[in-house]
């Protein structure tokens, strides 16, 4: 949705990290979020980035740099829990716009 | 209500029927969106309501798509002539408003089934 950009899918293996990139146009840019999203749930925030930088929160960290129009999610220390959709969510012109989601299934 | 809520949580309807479905924002908030989601696919973004603003309809998908929102609260969505394709998740957010920089809030979404 309006050139919010996310690689479909990613694997990687239980306690293993994983970096989900999402890249959006910069125009009207007001802040960026990160979703999770399980089967059949609604989704629930996980993190909201305004300012370049790394904001950390537990096993997920956030990165942003308005200036390049660039994000990622950092998942460390993976649990199959974690198996699930990530969406990253760009604020523009106060209106929330949502990638297509990364579905990330973690593996024993 | 503590959360966003939506109903009915689940509809099946017959092809050409009209349907509408609700949607209770979090108390207070002054910004309510629609979002649409099929199938293993991510948010279509459908219409956005802030405030006492003129909305958002830039998303809905075709005129048989229409939203309200009744003072300010409760919104509902209508979807007439329904179609097969309109078969999906129609999930409902709401956040305080464009003044504070804070997550939306989703209900549990309603699924739709045109049969």
């Amino acid at each position: 949705g309006q050139n919010i950009d996310q690689p479909t899918e990613m694997t990687a293996t239980e306690g293993a990290i994983v970096q989900i990139n999402c890249t959006y146009q910069t125009s009207g840019f007001n802040g960026l979020f990160w979703y999770q999203q399980h089967a059949g749930e609604a989704p629930t925030f996980l993190s909201y980035n305004v300012l370049d930088g790394l904001e950390e929160k537990g096993r997920f960290s956030s990165f942003l740099s308005r200036s390049k129009g660039y994000s990622y999610l950092l998942l460390k220390e993976l649990q199959m829990k974690d198996s699930a959709s990530y969406l990253c969510a760009v604020d523009r012109d106060y209106k929330l716009s949502f990638g297509a989601g990364t579905t990330v299934t973690v593996r024993a | 209500g503590a959360g966003v809520s939506q109903s009915p949580s689940n509809k099946v309807t017959e092809k050409g029927k009209d349907v509408e479905l609700r949607c209770d924002p979090i108390s207070g908030h002054t910004a309510l969106y629609w979002y649409r989601q099929s199938l293993g696919q991510g948010l279509e973004f459908l219409i956005y309501f802030q405030g006492n603003s003129a909305p958002d309809k830039s998303g809905l998908p075709s005129d048989r798509f229409s939203a309200e929102r009744t003072g300010g609260s409760v919104s509902t969505l209508t979807i007439q002539r329904t179609q097969q394709e309109d078969s999906a998740v129609y999930l409902c957010a709401s956040s305080p408003g464009p003044d504070s920089y804070t997550e939306a809030f989703f209900g549990q979404g309603t699924r739709l089934t045109v049969v």
